[in-house]
């Protein structure tokens, strides 16, 4: 059973272009989270979501970030006219339906952003 | 709100020495604590977690217990090895909060032969 897969693994953008990070969760796990580290800090939750439906973007930033979570294919968080400050590593998490909040979430690897 | 913090790494430690990395918090309620680690090039991993006051979570010889008087959830392992050498993250999720984790800045540790 596969793991919660992120690609790419590395992404360099330029300034004022768009990143697509991609998550296929664990087989079976229908919610997906989405984490950012920002250099020097701790992961900060960014949204939550299940199929076809955004539960929670409260962490997420008001302009230029987005996130889907198709009924088909992978998640995709969606960063617009991208600059400096989006350099981070984005994790991505899945977990089966919740079960209390002591629900295991499973995390991977991670992109690593840059912004040139 | 709720948070995290850990001790500054990097750590450096020689095999078998014994390890302990602080992790204090501040939330309201009765969170759920847990400790996570990255191997090198790999996602993050749950290490162990304590869900109340009092509760030692433990695996593959760490441990932490939950210490509500001094709102603490220190990691420690008696024998380091080689392979323990990752980064390490102290998190908790609120009692409010089904799904959210808050998480530390991450400790790094080397351990050397």
């Amino acid at each position: 059973n596969a793991g919660v897969m992120q690609n790419p693994r590395h992404l360099v953008r330029r300034r004022g272009q768009e990143a697509r990070l991609r998550c296929s969760p664990m087989k079976g796990h229908s919610h997906v989270y989405w984490y950012r580290q920002l250099p020097e800090e701790g992961l900060k939750f960014m949204v939550y979501l299940q199929k076809e439906n955004i539960i929670d973007e409260s962490g997420m930033p008001k302009e230029r970030f987005s996130a889907e979570f198709p009924k088909e294919g992978p998640s995709i968080l969606r960063i617009q006219q991208v600059v400096r400050g989006d350099s981070a590593a984005y994790f991505c998490a899945s977990s089966l339906p919740l079960q209390g909040r002591n629900t295991e979430a499973f995390f991977g690897q991670g992109t690593r952003l840059t912004v040139v | 709100g709720n948070s995290v913090t850990q001790m500054e790494g990097p750590v450096t430690l020689s095999e078998e020495a014994f390890l302990t990395i602080n992790c204090t918090y501040t939330a309201t309620g009765y969170p759920s604590l847990f400790w996570y680690v990255q191997y090198p090039g790999e996602g993050l991993q749950l290490l162990l977690k304590a869900t109340k006051a009092d509760d030692k979570g433990s695996n593959k010889g760490f441990e932490a217990t939950y210490r509500k008087e001094t709102t603490s959830f220190h990691l420690e392992k008696g024998s380091v090895q080689v392979s323990d050498s990752a980064v390490y993250f102290c998190a908790l999720r609120g009692a409010n909060s089904g799904y959210a984790l808050n998480f530390g800045k991450g400790t790094s540790l080397l351990v050397t032969p």
